[in-house]
């Protein structure tokens, strides 16, 4: 059974860093998304991706966060300068023909310190 | 008032028993709706979508009543391996796409042997 997969599973970083977390989505899937977890809370949506751009973004997805699609497998969240407030579970997202079907990965725990 | 709305629990139950989890959202231009289970510290995972004229999977059974906002999950001979926290979603409609997920706090089963 295809799967979301997601790289690395845990990141440590020093506040004030730069983080690339990785993802590869189910090979036919067309719509992309990040969400984050903060521990103990809910999940939160944060940017949608489509046809090579950003569909919807949140509020939490300020001018620190891009995504990009660099090839035809992978797609990443960049965090441009960490905050000790963005440690969280990322998980990564995608979906295909069935609307709104979304299949989550595991999850990178990232980790500021 | 919260976009999605669960009871936190936890419900314990024994082995075999029946429990039913209820959810509201508040706007009413929803239009999909589902069930996640998640475990602990682990993704969340697709267990149904939930259609107006209410489905079924196995022992799981999903309603939607969109006059009231309200969706309810029915999960019958409950197993030890149902012990999760199950999210209700809601896609939240947004100009152009309606692809953007938004999560309840969830609701904790713990199965008693």
């Amino acid at each position: 059974e295809p799967e979301v997969t997601q790289t690395p599973s845990h990141q440590v970083t020093q506040m004030g860093q730069e983080v690339i977390l990785r993802c590869v989505p189910i090979s036919n899937h067309l719509y992309f998304y990040w969400y984050r977890q903060i521990l103990g809370q809910k999940v939160e949506f944060l940017v949608s991706f489509y046809n090579n751009e950003i569909s919807e973004k949140s509020e939490i997805f300020d001018d620190q966060f891009s995504v990009e699609r660099p090839d035809g497998s992978n797609f990443t969240l960049k965090i441009r300068s960490t905050k000790l407030e963005d440690s969280a579970m990322y998980f990564c997202a995608s979906s295909g023909t069935v609307p709104h079907e979304q299949y989550f990965g595991p999850g990178t725990r990232l980790t500021v310190t | 008032r919260k976009e999605v709305e669960q009871d936190p629990g936890p419900f314990n139950v024994p082995e075999g028993a029946t429990v039913a989890f209820n959810c509201t959202y508040s706007n009413s231009a929803s239009q999909s709706f589902f069930w996640y289970r998640q475990d602990c510290r682990k993704e969340p995972k697709l267990l149904m979508s939930v259609y107006s004229s209410g489905n079924e999977d196995g022992r799981f059974t999903a309603q939607l009543n969109r006059a009231s906002q309200y969706i309810s999950l029915l999960i019958r001979d409950s197993k030890l391996s149902d012990s999760a926290t199950y999210l209700c979603v809601v896609n939240r409609p947004r100009r152009g796409s309606a692809r953007q997920l938004t999560f309840g706090s969830g609701t904790q089963l713990t199965v008693l042997p």
